[in-house]
């Protein structure tokens, strides 16, 4: 079974700390990983997508790791602020049109 | 995104009501789906439509059903509305591109309260 394994399920943080959060998938055969933000209240917001042959992306303060190996994906935060306050998604494509989502990480940064 | 509008807002009903969710989009995109969100799951996909003469099943479609009026519009509905519908609702929008790597655009949710 197709599965998306998060960890941690929640996160606290001080403004100005750097943050990792994981992301474990057994999704067969697979497409691509994507990265979603979820403000509360909002639609998620895709960060970063990322293929097999890709091992690093950056938007901004987020860096996206995939090792598609060992099926292991991270999202880096650097330099957290206030803002980045949310979920954060992992999902992988699988053929066809399939999606796997994760059942997020909830990320707090506190003053 | 204001580009993916979806009405109402929030909603609360009874059990056994009809009542129906919309959904409409401005990005000219010929996909559209239908999620819900439970507190501690992943969301999970209930219909999609690649265009307006598509409709599929996802994975939880029991209870639900869906029109495509329009490239631009993608309504769900549930015929008789019972307490475990209760979720948040997403409709997103992705267009047709080669490969896979689309990207989804969602709409802000309906919260929707079943009681």
């Amino acid at each position: 079974k197709n599965q998306v394994e998060q960890s941690p399920q929640s996160l606290i943080i001080l403004e100005g700390k750097n943050c990792t959060l994981q992301c474990n998938y057994t999704v067969s055969p697979f497409s691509n990983l994507r990265w979603y933000k979820q403000d509360t209240g909002r639609g998620p917001v895709s960060l970063t997508i990322m293929t097999f042959s890709e091992n690093t992306k950056s938007n901004g303060r987020y860096t996206a790791t995939l090792d598609a190996d060992t099926k292991q994906s991270s999202l880096h935060i650097t330099a957290s602020q206030l803002s980045d306050s949310a979920s954060y998604i992992c999902v992988v494509r699988s053929s066809g049109y399939a999606l796997n989502f994760g059942k997020g990480t909830s990320l707090l940064v506190t003053p | 995104d204001a580009d993916v509008t979806q009405t109402p807002r929030n909603r609360i009903t009874k059990t056994g009501k009809r009542i129906m969710l919309e959904c409409s989009q401005t990005k000219g995109h010929d996909r559209m789906y239908w999620y819900r969100q439970d507190p501690g799951l992943g969301l999970r996909l209930i219909y999609y439509s690649f265009d307006v003469k598509d409709i599929n099943k996802g994975e939880i479609s029991d209870g639900y059903s869906v029109s495509r009026q329009a490239q631009a519009k993608f309504s769900l509905s549930l015929e008789s509305a019972i307490p475990n519908q209760t979720a948040l609702y997403f409709c997103a929008t992705s267009d047709r591109l080669a490969g896979g790597d689309e990207t989804q655009y969602f709409g802000p949710g309906t919260r929707l309260l079943v009681l």
